[in-house]
Order: structure tokens, then C-alpha cells, then sequence
């Protein structure tokens, strides 16, 4: 199975702070790799597929990139509707693994 | 618009076995992939298995190999997931996802979402 490993596992941050989250895979993945918001008690929200299409209906604060085995999530200017859990998901090959999770806060 | 709802709360104590179910509107029911996904409390996504609604074929994570169970109905555009053997570490929110178009073979990302079954399983 593909390890797919999140840093930091939680950030604490200021509405319109700039903040990056990471993914790492195991083993390349191509650009099979997307990104879900999950807010408490809430079903995951994708934002970003395939590393870095846009997500019809998501703000554009959002932009992925990466390839291969690394990739970024960043979020331009921090709003307070963006405190959530973020996870990756390799949808390379299954199983469809996702990351841990980074769970950001409010600084 | 396109809608998963899931049934409701469940309750079984180990060794028993569960089945969630996953209606969906808003599009055709046969023309995209369905994958379910699980979330222990405080933890995080756990990617179970998906079905071809169209075919009924399946493909389900080896860890849950000879548990699990996906089928559907596509008289009434449901899909199920069937887990026995339920042990205390099965206790979890059961999501249903809508994932790429059948004829694709590219995964990209889940856009829809059901809101989750709650299963709890005690003694």
C-alpha cells in the first residue's frame, strides 16, 4: 500500500496568514493526489484533485502543486472559515490512502 | 442536484454484522463509481472499497478482504455496504462517496459525499 504522510500534524495560525501543508507518498504518484477540508461532524470536502485543479466552487485562497512524491496545499490568506482538518488521498492505486490529517487552528 | 443519503444510526455488538445503505439522486446512479469510507472517532479517513453500479463489480482493501460486502440496487439507485465480524475497532462513521464516471479509469478525487451512518459496536 502507498504511505501518504501529512507535516505538520496540526498548525496553529492567524486569519490571513499564508499557510502550507505537505504531503509526502511512499512511492510516486504521478499527480493522483487530492485535497479534502473536513470540518467537525461534516463529511470531507474536496478542494483539489489530480495536485492541483481547482475544485469547481472552491475559493481560489486554495492552490495545490507537486508531483511525483511531494506535494503542497496552501492557503493564500487565512479566513476563519478555513479552520479545519486537511487530509491528502493518493488516488493512484488502490488502496485509495489518505494522510492523517493536519488539523489547523486558530492562533 | 446531486444527493447521498445515507440511513441511519447503528448499534451491534461484536460479532454481528451491519449494512449501510446509500441513495443517491441527482444524476445517473449507474454512470459513476461509488466508494465507501469509514473515519474511527478522532481519527482519520480510511478508504474501504469502491463498486461499479453498472456492472455491480467491486474493489475492496485487502484489510477488509472476506468482511465486506457492496452491492447495489439499481431499481432504486442504492448502493450497500455490508461489514460482519464487527469488532470494537469497527466503530465508525461510514461515508459513501461518489467518485469518477465509469467509463474512466482515473481517480480524481470524491466530490459528493454522503453525511455519514454512525456505527457503534458494544457489548
Amino acid at each position: 500500500d502507498i504511505q501518504m504522510t501529512q507535516s505538520p500534524a496540526s498548525l496553529s495560525a492567524s486569519v490571513g496568514d499564508r499557510v502550507t501543508i505537505t504531503c509526502r507518498a511512499s512511492q510516486s504518484i504521478s499527480s493522483f493526489l487530492n485535497w479534502y477540508q473536513q470540518k467537525p461532524g461534516k463529511a470531507p470536502k474536496l478542494l483539489i484533485y489530480a495536485a492541483s485543479s481547482f475544485q469547481s466552487g472552491v475559493s481560489s485562497r486554495f492552490s495545490g502543486s507537486g508531483s511525483g512524491t511531494d506535494f503542497t496545499l496552501t492557503i493564500s490568506s487565512l479566513q476563519p472559515e478555513d479552520f479545519a482538518t486537511y487530509y491528502c488521498q493518493q488516488s493512484y492505486s488502490v488502496p485509495y490512502t489518505f494522510g492523517q490529517g493536519t488539523k489547523l487552528e486558530i492562533k | 442536484q446531486v444527493q447521498l443519503v445515507q440511513s441511519g444510526t447503528e448499534v451491534r455488538k461484536p460479532g454481528a454484522s451491519v449494512k449501510v445503505s446509500c441513495k443517491a439522486s441527482g444524476y445517473t446512479f449507474t454512470d459513476y463509481y461509488i466508494h465507501w469510507v469509514r473515519q474511527a472517532p478522532g481519527q482519520g479517513l480510511e478508504w474501504m472499497g469502491w463498486i461499479n453500479p453498472n456492472s455491480g463489480g467491486t474493489n475492496y482493501a485487502q484489510k477488509f478482504q472476506g468482511r465486506v460486502t457492496m452491492a447495489r440496487d439499481t431499481s432504486i439507485s442504492t448502493a450497500f455496504l455490508e461489514l460482519s465480524r464487527l469488532t470494537s475497532d469497527d466503530t465508525a462513521v461510514y461515508y459513501c462517496a461518489r467518485g469518477n464516471i465509469v467509463v474512466v479509469s482515473t481517480v480524481l478525487g470524491f466530490e459528493y459525499w454522503g453525511q455519514g451512518t454512525l456505527v457503534t459496536v458494544s457489548s
